[in-house]
């Protein structure tokens, strides 16, 4: 069955950059998008980005450009975000995502149909 | 670019039925397919409602989506309500002029 699988809780110190893994299992890692979405603590969902794990092209939210990097490693079947400039307000639970749309169709369908378990991103000084 | 307006918090009784609408600001809400997903507590969002209407295998046929052509909104109906139920819900779309996701801010239902 299709699984991703994040890294552990960080903490960070105020601009400190973070990078968070998300290996996966079960599918061909190069077929299929990956999305990620963080939450602040009791708030909602918000999307950072996708990477296309085949080409390695990349899609950022415009809030994130310039303070995102999403790359992946084929061989190993893992995507990552890195997030530089940390601020308080990025601690958040970050999540990869895969998008249900094989890349051989066409672009992203931009949705979700399997979530990694989400990885704790702490910024405190 | 729009947003997706949800009510923050509904609540019913088991067995009842609720439903949850997702308004969307600017643009048809056909323009692109509404997903909903589910978040219980401390877990990952699951997919319940993809495409509009359309249940992943697995996901109990007590939930079902629609759309409102006239009120430019998407619902997300529950019947026959569990307390396992009981979570965060939260729509989603996305705008092609921008490129990006959008989220709804998620409804929390409690089921009492």
């Amino acid at each position: 069955q299709v699984q991703l699988v994040q890294s552990g809780a960080e903490v960070k110190k105020p601009g400190a950059s973070v990078k968070v893994s998300c290996k996966t299992s079960g599918y061909t890692f190069s077929a299929y998008y990956i999305h990620w979405v963080r939450q602040a603590p009791g708030q909602g969902l918000e999307w950072m980005g996708w990477i296309n794990p085949s080409s390695g092209a990349t899609n950022y939210a415009q809030k994130f450009k310039g303070r995102v990097t999403m790359t992946r490693d084929a061989s190993i079947s893992t995507a990552y975000m890195e997030l530089s400039g940390l601020r308080s307000d990025d601690t958040a639970v970050y999540y990869c995502a895969r998008d249900p749309r094989s890349i051989a169709d066409a672009g992203p369908y931009n949705c979700f149909d399997s979530w990694g378990q989400g990885t704790l991103v702490t910024v405190s000084s | 670019n729009f947003m997706l307006t949800q009510p923050h918090s509904v609540s019913e009784s088991p067995g009842k039925t609720v439903t949850i609408s997702c308004t969307r600001s600017s643009g048809s809400i056909v323009s692109n397919s509404v997903q909903w997903y589910q978040q219980r507590p401390g877990s990952s969002p699951i997919t319940v409602i993809s495409d509009d209407n359309q249940r992943p295998s697995g996901v109990p046929d007590r939930f079902s989506g629609s759309i409102d052509i006239s009120a430019n909104s998407a619902s997300l109906t529950i019947s026959g309500l569990k307390t396992e139920d009981e979570a965060d819900y939260y729509c989603q779309c996305y705008d092609s002029d921008d490129r990006h996701v959008v989220f709804g801010g998620g409804t929390k239902l409690t089921v009492l």
